[in-house]
């Protein structure tokens, strides 16, 4: 079974550039989240989707980042325009929906980000 | 949720057992003791998780001790490969609240 796959794995881009960032969660885990890691600071969560919908946006930055997940497989996640401080890594994990309480998420690689 | 404390680094030599403590003294009746593990360069990995029971799995042991204020996660004979930073993390298990809050974690090295 296919992981948590995330493109690129690395990308440079300038300050006041774009950059899209995506993720393809594990097949049929309807959770999906976004975190982040910038330099020197702990992995931050940035925010969760249940399928298509969002259903925890509190940890988004600012909103020079937006995030989709359309037909609720695969999310991206956007930022515009890009500035010194969003340099670091970006993750992605997807968890199954469980009645059982267990609700384990499985990483992606990451997004490694550089604004210069 | 709660917030833990882990100490900041650990070495343990290759082939012994590697015992990471953790304290969560306001941890509440409903949330789950969680480790994770981020090795250089990858995703963090999930290891194991437990309510109040010791579990155990094919990667690690989890010990919560009875007042659930510290466990310990064992790794029962340490490698090269499980040099990483260990996270332990607290949370429920409810709809709506699954984000995990990661904290500093203690950066374990694993010495040939």
């Amino acid at each position: 079974e296919a992981g948590v796959t995330q493109f690129p794995s690395h990308s440079v881009i300038e300050k006041g550039q774009t950059v899209t960032l995506r993720c393809d969660p594990i097949s049929g885990h309807d959770n999906l989240y976004w975190y982040r890691r910038v330099m020197g600071k702990e992995i931050k969560f940035l925010l969760h989707f249940v399928k298509e919908s969002k259903q925890d946006e509190s940890g988004m930055p600012n909103n020079r980042f937006l995030a989709e997940r359309t037909g609720g497989t695969y999310s991206t996640l956007k930022v515009q325009p890009a500035e010194l401080e969003d340099s670091g890594v970006y993750f992605c994990a997807s968890s199954q929906e469980s009645r059982t309480g267990n609700y384990e998420q499985y990483f992606g690689p990451g997004t490694r980000l550089t604004v210069t | 949720d709660a917030k833990t404390t882990q100490p900041t680094s650990m070495d343990c030599a290759e082939g012994r057992a590697a015992n990471l403590p953790c304290n969560h003294s306001t941890i509440s009746g409903n949330e789950y003791v969680y480790w994770y593990r981020q090795i250089h360069s990858q995703g963090p990995q999930y290891i194991i998780h437990g309510l109040k029971n010791n579990e155990t799995n094919e990667m690690a042991s989890l010990i919560i001790t009875e007042d659930r204020k510290s466990s310990t996660l064992i790794l029962p004979h340490a490698t090269l490969r499980d040099t990483a930073v260990y996270y332990c993390i607290v949370r429920v298990h409810q709809t709506g609240a699954n984000n995990l809050f990661f904290g500093t974690g203690t950066r374990l090295t694993v010495i040939p």
